[in-house]
């Protein structure tokens, strides 16, 4: 089992839609969760950070953490075809607490 | 602030040569990071810097050896390069704050290294 797991997708949206990212993780321990936007060639960029129960909106974005059932998840409102890129989600690793183990990534396409 | 800076860019090297991948930091952060990115990988951590003057390994650190040169600076040198380190290396780093367990890590652009 991987430590962090995400649907690689691709999760195809129609603009406007609500997208919705999903990502389970194994170490119950874990205590920070991020999630990264990396644009095709490019270098990831923290969108959101969570690290307590329940939701935590920044724009059209709303992350959602549910560690007694150990998912974290990323909702983006009103999607524009901008938001096409792979979504990393990335908890705190096992190997040091300020290190991050990732997902693999989900790829999302917002059609126009 | 230039932020996280990498050089180089791109790099293709024969099997059994050596390089030093350069990484740079104006933020004063504390940790900085060695990732590797491949295709269907996710990101997995090569080595990491607490902070200045300690490295600890992560989870592929096999072939790799790091130098933390000062608070800017952490390189990642490749001793014998083999085909199966063509990836995408991307160097992060990270303030820490008072309880050391937030971590948002910034990153630099990358190095496409290719080894045949």
């Amino acid at each position: 089992q991987k430590e962090v797991e995400q649907n690689s997708g691709p999760l195809s949206v129609p603009e406007g839609a609500i997208a919705s990212l999903n990502c389970t993780y194994s170490d119950r321990g874990s205590q920070s969760f991020f999630w990264y936007r990396q644009y095709s060639g490019k270098s990831p960029e923290l969108i959101m950070f969570i690290y307590s129960n329940g939701d935590k909106e920044d724009g059209r974005f709303t992350a959602q953490l549910n560690k007694a059932s150990q998912y974290v998840s990323l909702l983006i409102r009103d999607s524009q075809p901008s938001d096409s890129a792979t979504y990393l989600c990335a908890v705190t690793s096992k190997v040091g607490r300020r290190a991050l183990t990732f997902g693999s990534g989900t790829r999302l396409q917002v059609q126009p | 602030n230039a932020g996280v800076t990498q050089t180089p860019k791109f790099q293709v090297l024969k099997t059994g040569q050596s390089m030093t991948l350069q990484c740079a930091q104006d933020m004063n952060h504390n940790s900085m990071y060695w990732y590797r990115q491949d295709p269907g990988m996710g990101l997995r951590l090569i080595y990491y810097s607490a902070s200045e003057g300690t490295t600890d390994k992560g989870e592929v650190p096999n072939g790799y050896n790091v130098s933390r040169l000062n608070k800017r600076e952490f390189s990642l040198r490749l001793e014998s390069a083999a085909p199966s380190q063509t990836s995408v290396y991307f160097c992060a780093s990270s303030a820490v704050n008072a309880y050391g367990s937030y971590n948002e890590q910034f990153f630099g652009p990358g190095t496409r290294l290719t080894v045949l």
